[in-house]
């Protein structure tokens, strides 16, 4: 009964191919992110959608483009993967966009 | 350009010493933090936040401090148990909640038996 789930947990591919990442969460919150991190260890926001509407789009090429079927699902495809793609992605959800989110396990993503 | 910062990489104590977890921050208009743990190969875990009106907020073995004029949070955790062992995030935001959070880099805390 896993909160919040994303597969693939570990994805290896070559540059220049399209993958997708999926999220989905079981706790009835209407709010879910993706979040990176990178080399360096930082957590970064990517996005952020509302009840399935597009709220926060931080500096991320649009070769990432997030869609929310419905508000307990967001799925994350990139285009042309680039080496500079590698890292975890890490999908959340909270209840409103005012209380603490809660992680999937991430996806580790290796391009090559 | 880090916003939150968590100088110090790693840290080390005795099972049922004080742990303290630092965090500075240079963005005053952040109102909201966060602490999260994090063991291997999960996603972080909530752990305890305050607001900027408060400056302590205590959740059983974990207190969190809030120093608003130095820019600075720290995480108290008495006493350390080995299960604490995690790397451990401060977070912040501008908006009075969780929305667009920035982390800090992260700290690896160890307790050792």
């Amino acid at each position: 009964d896993t909160a919040v789930s994303q597969t693939p947990k570990y994805l290896v591919t070559q540059m220049g191919n399209d993958k997708s990442i999926k999220c989905e969460q079981n706790l009835g919150h209407d709010t879910m992110y993706w979040y990176k991190q990178d080399s360096k260890k930082f957590l970064k926001i990517m996005f952020s959608y509302n009840n399935k509407e597009l709220i926060i789009n931080e500096t991320v090429p649009n070769r990432f483009s997030p869609k929310s079927p419905d508000k307990a699902h967001l799925n994350l495809h990139i285009n042309s993967l680039e080496l500079g793609d590698s890292a975890v992605y890490f999908c959340a959800s909270s209840h409103n966009r005012d209380t603490a989110l809660h992680f999937g396990n991430g996806t580790r993503l290796t391009v090559t | 350009d880090q916003q939150v910062k968590q100088n110090s990489p790693s840290l080390s104590v005795q099972e049922g010493r004080i742990s303290i977890l630092n965090c500075d921050y240079t963005n005053s208009m952040f109102d909201y933090f966060l602490w999260y743990k994090k063991y291997p190969a999960e996603g972080p875990t909530f752990l305890i936040s305050i607001s900027s009106i408060k400056d302590k907020n205590e959740d059983g073995r974990f207190t969190v401090f809030l120093n608003k004029s130095a820019k600075h949070l720290s995480l108290h955790i008495v006493p350390s148990q080995p299960g604490d062992s995690a790397v451990y995030f401060c977070a912040a935001s501008g908006q009075g909640g969780s929305e667009k959070l920035v982390f800090g880099k992260g700290m690896k805390l160890t307790v050792n038996p």
